[in-house]
């Protein structure tokens, strides 16, 4: 347990309603990740943020915008949801703080979205 | 640039042996594998450094073969406990530092 928690944990909501995910780390990593898992396809890589303010894109970006305005909180907010975005999403902080050091990923419990 | 995982399912008794095989088509600088278990998380349990250096679980052991850019997950005398699905991710020379790709899964179910 890394002390990382998800809010919220399930949701369903209706396309084109903008949606937020919040993820929270009690132990000040500087690394943070959002994931979305969908069966087939593993665990793809959204967004990523290497320190307060500092975010960059993922494998599958698109359609999705990321904020850290605190060490503690990543934030992922879908601007208007659509069916293809259902899925579950993980957070996942990097207990390393720099380059490829110490890399072990530890996840959250996840959030599991329904965009009907 | 997925890392290609092998086999995608497999089914063993208590007490045999398995083991899981992750293929890049990349230079790797590192191989990290994971155990998810229905409806949680990913949980981390060895990385695999350039160089030979592991970092992980004592009941698992790894390999990682950098010129073949392929590492191998060894699960001996299965346990109920091994059952869920294995991720191997794979950090690429030239990606973004500590970035991971992740394989599909391997799905091990230990019977008794």
């Amino acid at each position: 347990d890394a002390g990382i928690t998800q809010s919220p944990r399930h949701k369903v909501t209706e396309t084109g309603t903008p949606v937020t995910l919040r993820c929270h780390q009690t132990e000040n990593h500087r690394y943070m990740y959002w994931y979305r898992q969908d069966p087939g396809h593993g665990l793809r890589l959204i967004h990523y943020s290497y320190g307060v303010k500092d975010t960059d894109k993922g494998e599958v970006s698109d359609g999705y915008s990321v904020s850290r305005s605190k060490t503690e909180d990543f934030l992922l907010t879908l601007e208007s949801a659509t069916s293809s975005q259902t899925s579950v999403y993980f957070c996942a902080i990097k207990r390393g703080s720099s380059g490829r050091q110490n890399n072990e990923q530890f996840f959250g419990p996840g959030t599991r979205l329904t965009v009907l | 640039q997925q890392p290609v995982q092998s086999p995608q399912a497999v089914i063993l008794r208590e007490g045999e042996d398995a083991v899981i095989n992750c293929s890049s088509s990349k230079a790797l600088y590192s191989v990290h594998w994971y155990r998810q278990k229905h409806g949680e998380a990913p949980v981390f349990l060895m990385i695999l450094l350039k160089g030979g250096e592991q970092k992980g679980h004592d009941k698992i052991s790894a390999s990682f073969n950098e010129k073949k850019q392929q590492s191998s997950l060894y699960l001996t005398a299965s346990q109920l406990s091994y059952s869920g699905t294995y991720f191997c991710g794979t950090e690429n020379y030239g990606g973004s530092q500590g970035n991971l790709i992740f394989g599909k899964g391997t799905k091990l179910s230990v019977k008794p």
